[in-house]
Formats: structure tokens, sequence, C-alpha cells
């Protein structure tokens, strides 16, 4: 079973940031936060990760708390093309690398 | 990052008939995996793909139904046998290096059983 609790749905104004949040109350030590996103047909594409540190890349940020036990995805300004579902997975980032999908946020962008 | 390829894309196919879907990735990856997305669905791992030895099937999915082969360090297959139309879904390979390193996905092998 997927160890992350995310909101079914969630909108979004265009040009706006979009936050979406995760929770991960039983994540161990060694288990990574990893964020994915599907646009209808297509693979799962990766965003970002993150083991305790805040992450940021060209896409967007990941803040994790101090416990760990939540997070959340910022995409700072949100476009019609980031209408997807969003998935927060826990993972071992060692020698594992099997993903446990949950069934994710469904992200509308409106405009 | 890791570019992932497979055949077919799509593909529509008469039950009772077998099916052997392709995964190339355009490096070497330590990790391999398969996993199936039914319509409406989120995803669920099928097998992690071992090289050189059998596939480590999930609960509820067996070597009989869904053989997997994995030659190389950059390539393995999916064969989805004796389909029903229950099998009718989204076939998705995923790789990477391990060692928290990212788990990239193909575009997915779309599979209708008519």
């Amino acid at each position: 079973d997927a160890k992350t609790t995310q909101p079914t749905s969630m909108d979004c104004a265009e040009g706006r940031a979009a936050n979406l949040p995760c929770n991960h109350s039983t994540i161990s030590g060694n288990e990574y936060v990893y964020w994915y996103r599907q646009i209808h047909s297509q693979g799962p594409q990766y965003i970002i990760h993150g083991l305790k540190n805040n992450e940021t890349n060209e896409m967007a940020s990941l803040i994790i708390t101090e416990d760990r036990k939540s997070s959340t995805l910022i995409l700072p300004h949100a476009t019609l093309r980031d209408t997807a579902v969003y998935y927060c997975i826990v993972a071992i980032g060692g020698s594992q690398g099997n993903l446990i999908f949950g069934k994710g946020t469904k992200l509308s962008v409106k405009p | 990052s890791a570019v992932i390829s497979q055949k077919p894309s799509r593909d529509i196919c008469q039950r009772g008939t077998s099916l052997t879907i392709q995964c190339q990735v355009d490096s070497q990856v330590t990790m391999m995996f398969w996993y199936r997305q039914q319509p409406g669905q989120s995803l669920t791992l099928i097998a992690t793909a071992n090289q050189g030895s059998e596939a480590t099937y999930e609960s509820g999915f067996v070597i009989d139904k869904f053989p997997i082969s994995r030659p190389n360090l950059t390539f393995s297959t999916l064969t989805v046998s004796n389909m029903s139309p229950e099998d009718s879904s989204i076939y998705l390979c995923s790789a990477g290096r391990g060692n928290g390193n990212t788990i990239y996905f193909g575009e997915g092998s779309w599979l209708t059983v008519v």
C-alpha cells in the first residue's frame, strides 16, 4: 500500500502558485519523498525528490517539514499545461527503487 | 536523465493471444521495473526485472502470466500471456540507477484486448 495521503483534487488559478500537500507520517529515516506527475495519456514525469532538506529545481520546490511527516510541492507559477495528476511517493533511495503509487492529486489549473 | 523507449506504443490484440512489450533505455541502469495502469486507476507495480536472473514479482502477479526478460543492463521485455479483456491497460517500464537516483518512466504501451 502507498504510504502517503494526498487530497483527491485541487484547483489553482493560472499564474498563481500551486501548493500540493502530502502526508507521510510513517516515513522511515532512509526513505526519500518523490514527486511525479502524469499528464493524460503520458508516462509519469519526474519532478523532484528530497530526503530532509528543502529542494528546488527548474520545475518546482519541495518543502519537507522538520519531522519529515509531511511535505508540500510548490509550482511557483502554474500554467494550464501543469494540469495533471500529481503523485507523492515515499521510497528507499538506496538499493530499492520500486515506487509504490497512491491515487495522487488531480490538479486542475484554470484560466 | 535516462530516455526510455517502449514498443509497441499501442496495440489491439485478440483474446487468448500473447504480446511482448519491449523497453530500451539509452544508458546502463541498475534497476528496471514494469507497471500496469488500468483505466482510471493509479500505477501498480508488476515486477522488478533483474538482469541475468528471474524477475521478482509483486503479490497478485505471476511469471506464467507476465514473463519478463532482462538480458542486459539496457533492455527488458514484458509478455502479457493468454490475454483477456481485463488485461486492457497501459503497461509502463521504468528504470534508474538506484542509490537515491531518479527513476524514469517510458511513455507506456496501451494495450486493448478484444
